[in-house]
């Protein structure tokens, strides 16, 4: 079946532009996440929804980055103003349900390279 | 301090051999703990999750000490494939909200 996928698959932008990752979740799955990997560093949890509603965005790390969900599948990600240190590994998640336990296994997507410029 | 804490390694095994990996964290609060592997320039996949009893999928055993806020990986017999990133991830949070928290990741490279 179709896992997360995740648009682009590389972003090459300059200091200061905007920029939309987009995630589309296993169908079904309520609950979406974002996180972000530098080199050589593990994933740094950014942002959780449960359905349409940002439950915990206490990972975001200024208020350049915002993330929607309107219509509680598909998510975007949205940096405003980039800076060099925004260039990561910008990952996203779903799971059936939200929590811990089998049911709330988060399944990856392979992941939107962002590099600034 | 980070919340989870491994050595980053590298690792470089020969093939057949056994090696562990170690990881600590820091809130006593965590509720669920896993292992993750991660191949060069892919996503995070599970690995298997971790228990106080100790579990085996295989040639892998992961253990829990709650009371040491520690957790292991035990690889058997490895394979020239067990070569990447493994990473240690524990759960947190209340009702139906919550986020995993990923280690920094220990590199294991299984030589010939």
């Amino acid at each position: 079946g179709a896992g997360v996928s995740q648009t682009p698959s590389n972003k090459v932008t300059e200091k200061g532009k905007y920029v939309e990752l987009r995630c589309d979740p296993i169908s079904g799955h309520t609950a979406l996440y974002w996180y972000r990997q530098s080199l050589g560093q593990g994933p740094e949890f950014l942002i959780y929804f449960q359905g349409t509603g940002a439950a915990d965005d206490s990972g975001l790390p200024n208020d350049r980055f915002f993330a929607v969900r309107p219509e509680g599948s598909v998510s975007t990600l949205k940096i405003q103003r980039t800076e060099r240190g925004d260039s990561a590994v910008y990952l996203c998640a779903s799971s059936l349900v939200p929590g811990q336990g089998a049911r709330r296994e988060q399944y990856f997507g392979p992941g939107t390279r962002l590099t600034v410029t | 301090r980070k919340e989870v804490e491994q050595d980053p390694g590298p690792f470089n095994v020969p093939e057949g051999a056994t090696v562990a990996f170690n990881c600590t964290y820091s809130n006593s609060a965590s509720q669920s703990f896993f292992w993750y592997r991660q191949d060069c320039r892919k996503e995070p996949k599970l690995l298997m999750s971790v228990y106080s009893s100790g579990n085996e999928d295989g040639r892998f055993t992961a253990q829990l000490n709650r009371a040491s806020q520690y957790i292991s990986l035990l690889i058997r017999d490895s394979k020239l494939s067990d070569s990447a990133t493994y990473l240690c991830v524990v759960f947190h949070g209340s009702g139906n909200t919550g986020k995993l928290i990923f280690g920094q990741g220990t590199t294991l490279q299984v030589k010939p």
